[in-house]
């Protein structure tokens, strides 16, 4: 069966580097999702994705996310200057229509 | 846009009893709705959905939900709970709307069982 597959499970960096987190959505699918939870709160909406744009994005995605989807299978999430609260795990989601299937995360540790 | 109030934060049941997990959704046509289960450290499971039709939908490991439209209400059960049901449990409401399929998700009820 297809799934979502995310790299890597686990990503510790300094605050203030660089990260971008990756994620393989099903091959058919044209929605892309990023969801974010941080330890022991809710899963919360990050952006989404059709057509090579977005299509909405949530208030904690300001101007240090970016998405991208840079060749037919992979779309990422950087985060250009990590803070001490970026630190969450971040779950991508992909959709052909209205249900959406989640890859396992990426937990990031910013210390 | 949509939102979802879970009102229990924390929830124990003793195992072998029944279950019920509140969900309430606010969205101004009808909803897409979900349940997933998170066990500790782990990714979303998909337990069950409601898209149309039947308002009372069967998922995996014996949970079922009933879509209620008067009381904007997407409540889980399941008649005898299990010590491995033991996680936390997400309520999550989506929409299609132009270009974007919108999800969002309540703020989780932890289950813990007794023995």
């Amino acid at each position: 069966e297809p799934e979502v597959t995310q790299t890597p499970s686990h990503q510790v960096t300094q605050m203030g580097q660089e990260v971008i987190l990756r994620c393989v959505p099903i091959s058919n699918h044209l929605y892309f999702y990023w969801y974010r939870q941080i330890l022991g709160q809710k899963v919360e909406f990050l952006v989404s994705f059709y057509n090579n744009e977005i299509s909405e994005k949530s208030e904690i995605f300001d101007d240090q996310f970016s998405v991208e989807r840079p060749d037919g299978s992979n779309f990422t999430l950087k985060i250009r200057s990590t803070k001490l609260e970026d630190s969450a795990m971040y779950f991508c989601a992909s959709s052909l229509q209205s249900e959406q299937f989640f890859g396992p995360g990426t937990r990031l540790t910013v210390l | 846009a949509q939102s979802v109030t879970q009102p229990d934060i924390h929830i124990t049941v003793s195992e072998g009893a029944s279950l019920e997990l509140r969900c309430n959704y606010s969205y101004g046509a009808t909803p897409y709705l979900f349940w997933y289960v998170q066990s500790p450290g782990q990714g979303l499971q998909l337990l069950l959905k409601y898209f149309s039709g039947d308002t009372l939908v069967q998922g995996i490991k014996g949970f079922e939900a009933e879509f209620k439209r008067s009381q904007s209400s997407f409540n889980l059960r399941k008649p005898s709970v299990h010590w491995s049901d033991a996680a936390e449990y997400f309520c999550a409401v989506g929409a299609m709307v132009y270009n974007n399929n919108d999800m969002r998700f309540g703020a989780g009820t932890r289950l813990t069982v007794k023995p």
